[in-house]
């Protein structure tokens, strides 16, 4: 079965600096690949997805880059906000049926 | 849209007693998870469904917990007899289940079994 590992399990940043985490995951049949942020309290909340048919997807500050060759997937944060302060996960998943989640990253933003 | 609706948010119970989470997924919505977390382990899949009928419940980790969907807005996961290592946060999430139909979670349950 699919095993996704995420690295780094916390991150802490400046306001403003960019922030980068990482996914590796296992099964090569694996073609969608969610980024989920969780606030405390609250359940995960997709903030941005990507498939195994483009290699890079942006929405405003967030980014999501795939390679499909070494099977791993990062997300990129820019001009990074408070707000931004939360526990990220990513997913691998040959459907949507049945996400595989990493272990998360807590990233602080301080200001 | 209310989002999935998940009930009760908070849940304590004494070990051996009965727990049943409940469940109201997004209208129109034809998939339905049910997620542990967890520190240790993270985000579990315990079981899915698809169009109320369970498609995968692998990850249910034993036959103290079940898990119901009677009908396309109503799901319930039971577990009997809790036990203190069941203490986690459940979350439902469904889907409108088709290739390009991400999953939306609801807030989670929390249960502590003392």
């Amino acid at each position: 079965g699919e095993n996704v590992e995420q690295h780094p399990s916390t991150l802490s940043v400046q306001e403003g600096d960019s922030a980068v985490i990482k996914c590796t995951y296992s099964d090569s049949a694996s073609n969608y690949f969610p980024w989920y942020k969780q606030e405390l309290g609250k359940g995960p909340q997709l903030i941005i997805d990507i498939r195994s048919n483009v290699g890079e997807k942006k929405d405003q500050r967030i980014a999501v880059t795939l390679n499909k060759t070494a099977k791993h997937f990062s997300l990129h944060i820019t001009e990074t906000q408070p707000e931004d302060s939360a526990v990220y996960f990513c997913a691998a998943s040959p459907n949507t049926d049945k996400l595989i989640f990493g272990t998360g990253t807590r990233l602080q933003v301080f200001p | 849209d209310a989002g999935v609706i998940q009930s009760p948010r908070h849940e304590v119970t004494e070990m051996g007693q009965e727990v049943t989470l409940r469940c109201k997924p997004i209208s129109g919505h034809n998939s339905l998870f049910w997620y542990r977390q967890t520190m240790m382990r993270g985000l579990e899949l315990l079981i899915y469904f698809n169009n109320n009928v369970p498609i995968d419940d692998s990850g249910m980790p034993e036959d103290r917990f079940s898990a119901k969907m009677p009908n396309a807005s109503f799901s319930t996961l039971k577990i009997q007899p809790s036990e203190p290592r069941d203490s986690a946060v459940y979350f439902c999430a469904s889907s409108l289940r088709a290739s390009n139909s991400p999953l939306h979670f609801g807030n989670g349950t929390r249960l502590t079994v003392t």
